[in-house]
């Protein structure tokens, strides 16, 4: 069973565009992080989330942490084509000393 | 700054061969982490190790093993290798207590992974 779904699983738009990644879980998280991962590498992390109802801003990237810390959304403002890349959403539930990883949305954006 | 390395980026075995992947972490960390992820899959859980004893396990299989050694580089050893193992194996690292909130799991730095071909 898998803990975290994203959606959209794939995204393609046109730089200047806006986007939203959703991340859902019925599990509560002690924190979640996003990683943006590029093909043949390894996921980068790029904020993590500990507060329910958090919100942190990335230059154009904006995270925020649902109230009941079992979801996330991913808020992209003016797209680039250096956004593209796959998006991953990871859980922590406090009491391991893992990450489980959402299902991924893969986002490109075209010129 | 020094960042999670692995070794060798690229392996290609035939069936039933062995293939041993080594990992080492960012100086200091003391949890390494191992994933694998198929094609256009997400990264799958496979195993970590905290101090050098194993902290959690995921979907690893029977034919997989994994250990960290004294100077905290870790080896994922793959024996009868099939067609299926065929994959990205990603090493991570993070410090204990480092999280934004101090909590259990710091940051994962990653790799840039071993891709592991099986013919």
């Amino acid at each position: 069973t898998q803990l975290l779904e994203q959606s959209p699983q794939f995204l393609s738009i046109q730089e200047g565009e806006n986007l939203t990644v959703y991340c859902n879980s019925s599990s509560v998280f002690s924190s979640l992080q996003w990683y943006r991962q590029e093909p043949g590498e390894g996921p980068v992390l790029l904020v993590t989330v500990v507060t329910g109802g958090e919100v942190k801003k990335l230059k154009r990237l904006t995270f925020q942490f649902g109230d009941a810390r079992k979801d996330s959304s991913l808020h992209i403002t003016a797209a680039q084509p250096g956004d593209t890349g796959l998006y991953l959403c990871a859980g922590n539930t406090g009491t391991a000393s893992k990450l489980t990883f959402g299902t991924g949305t893969r986002l490109q954006v075209t010129l | 700054a020094a960042g999670v390395i692995q070794s060798p980026r690229h392996l290609i075995k035939e069936k039933r061969e062995t293939a041993t992947l080594k990992c080492y972490p960012i100086p200091r960390h003391d949890t390494v982490y191992w994933y694998q992820q198929g094609p256009g899959q997400d990264p799958q859980f496979l195993i970590s190790f905290y101090e050098k004893m194993q902290s959690d396990k995921g979907s690893i299989p029977d034919r997989f093993s994994a250990q960290q050694f004294s100077d905290y580089h870790s080896e994922l050893n793959m024996s009868s290798l099939e067609l299926g193992d065929s994959a990205l194996y990603f090493c991570a690292s993070s410090l204990t207590g480092t999280g934004v909130a101090g909590g259990p799991t710091g940051e994962l730095f990653f790799g840039e992974g071993s891709r592991l071909t099986v013919l």
